[in-house]
């Protein structure tokens, strides 16, 4: 299967600094990218979706201005976590999705623990 | 929108028990529909997939799951498990044609006991 590379895996911040995370997807060109985010023992919760070259759909309830994404290329999306606060530490998972022959399949990255102290 | 709902979120078996994991999903249209699978400490693998055909689709390591079109339901199987199927497992849906949202379900966590 395809193959989607974030980073970082971990990553810990103090309370106020900015933190991005990558997200690559590698032997494909991604039509979409979405990101995620994941309480314990909670479903993911899908944050944003955006796709190359336009402005990134939030879902209700998301901050766009903390949860700044960009998606500069068909293979690179950028989640940056503004002036992050403990609250805002959780996992963090993105996605790239693929069109094939008219149908949407989508690869998962490996997540990044964020963790705010 | 897409909705999808999951139950017994904590499920608890012995080895080779046999494993049925419910999988509700809501929405008017057309669907493709996955079984995603989390091992501790691994990112989302894939476990299989429904586009479309045969409504009985087969997986990876074991799984299967069926889709019943007039239940909106994919459940997933397993004849007889494993210690190293004790993971969390989502469903999820997208339409076939549309919002391209990828919807899970709270999941399902399940503990395998040797």
């Amino acid at each position: 299967g395809a193959v989607v590379s974030q980073h970082p895996s971990r990553v810990i911040c103090k309370s106020g600094t900015s933190v991005k995370i990558e997200c690559r997807s590698l032997d494909f060109q991604a039509t979409t990218m979405f990101w995620y985010r994941q309480f314990p023992k909670q479903s993911l919760m899908l944050m944003a979706t955006s796709n190359e070259g336009s402005k990134a759909t939030y879902e209700q309830g998301v901050e766009k201005d903390k949860f700044l994404i960009n998606h500069a290329s068909l293979t690179l999306s950028t989640l940056t976590v503004t002036s992050a606060h403990p609250e805002d530490s959780s996992f963090y998972i993105c996605s790239a999705s693929r069109d094939l022959l008219g149908y949407t399949e989508a690869f998962f990255g490996q997540g990044t623990r964020l963790t705010v102290v | 929108a897409q909705s999808v709902s999951q139950h017994n979120h904590h499920v608890i078996l012995s080895e080779a028990a046999s494993l049925e994991l419910g999988c509700n999903y809501s929405y008017g249209g057309t669907v493709n529909l996955f079984w995603y699978v989390q091992y501790p400490g691994q990112h989302l693998q894939l476990l299989l997939k429904y586009f479309s055909g045969d409504p009985l689709v087969k997986g990876i390591k074991g799984f299967e799951a069926e889709f019943i079109k007039s239940k909106f339901s994919f459940n997933l199987r397993k004849p007889s498990v494993q210690w190293s199927d004790t993971a969390e497992y989502f469903c999820a849906v997208i339409p076939t044609y549309g919002n391209n949202r990828l919807a899970f379900g709270k999941g399902n966590q399940v503990v395998v006991i040797p």
